[in-house]
């Protein structure tokens, strides 16, 4: 069983480069997430899409763009990386009824020089 | 965003130790949920409680959800190596993980 898989699970950008994390699902949950946690803050919302065909901001959503591609894809778009972006990333995913209850992948690692 | 304050920030504790650990609100929540993030891993859910006042176990994990439905504490009984992570709590107020908010994580490091 997979569950939520992400890729790449690292990345080194250059400053003012673009890149974009791959998330995909296979438990057939409607509402997908993309989180950054950063050291000494948690976890924080960037975007999130409660069902196929709608996207919101969270609460960080500023220097990313996403993008839900069907049911099982959530991917986000970093296009002019910067160095406040440096982080780590999760994917998560859940059903409509449990919201609360998220299952993540396992994390993308993201350095921008 | 919420501020969800979670102590300790870091334990050490010896193997077979008990562990307590708390998280505190401003604000009122719906529910309360613990997480578990191993070394290099994404979190994954511990124990849900929608409830205030209830007391819920997961096997050698205990966690209530206080009364005044602004924190919630969990407990770890007989430490073991494996414990080993970080702990985070999480707040959700009414439906959808947008309502979401995380404190700032429990490490947790248990001495064989």
């Amino acid at each position: 069983n997979a569950g939520v898989t992400q890729t790449p699970k690292f990345q080194v950008l250059k400053t003012g480069q673009s890149m974009t994390l791959q998330c995909a699902q296979d438990m057939n949950h409607n509402s997908m997430y993309w989180y950054r946690q950063d050291p000494g803050m948690g976890l924080r919302l960037i975007y999130y899409s409660a069902s196929e065909g709608t996207t919101d901001k969270g609460e960080v959503p500023n220097g990313y763009n996403v993008s839900r591609l069907n049911k099982r894809e959530f991917s986000l778009r970093l296009e002019s990386a910067a160095p406040s972006q440096t982080s780590v990333y999760f994917c998560a995913s859940s059903d409509a009824r449990n919201t609360g209850e998220l299952f993540f992948g396992e994390g993308s690692r993201l350095t921008v020089l | 965003g919420q501020q969800l304050n979670q102590s300790p920030q870091s334990m050490f504790i010896q193997e077979g130790e008990d562990v307590s650990m708390n998280c505190t609100s401003s604000s009122i929540f719906n529910t309360w949920l613990w997480y578990k993030q191993d070394p290099g891993e994404g979190p994954v859910l511990l124990i849900a409680l929608y409830k205030a006042g209830e007391l819920t176990s997961n096997g050698r994990l205990t966690a209530q959800f206080g009364i005044t439905r602004k924190d919630s504490f969990l407990n770890i009984s007989a430490s073991i190596p494996s414990d080993v992570g970080i702990y985070f709590c999480a707040g959700q107020r009414g439906t959808g993980a947008n309502n979401l908010f995380f404190g700032t994580g429990t490490r947790l490091t248990v001495i064989p």
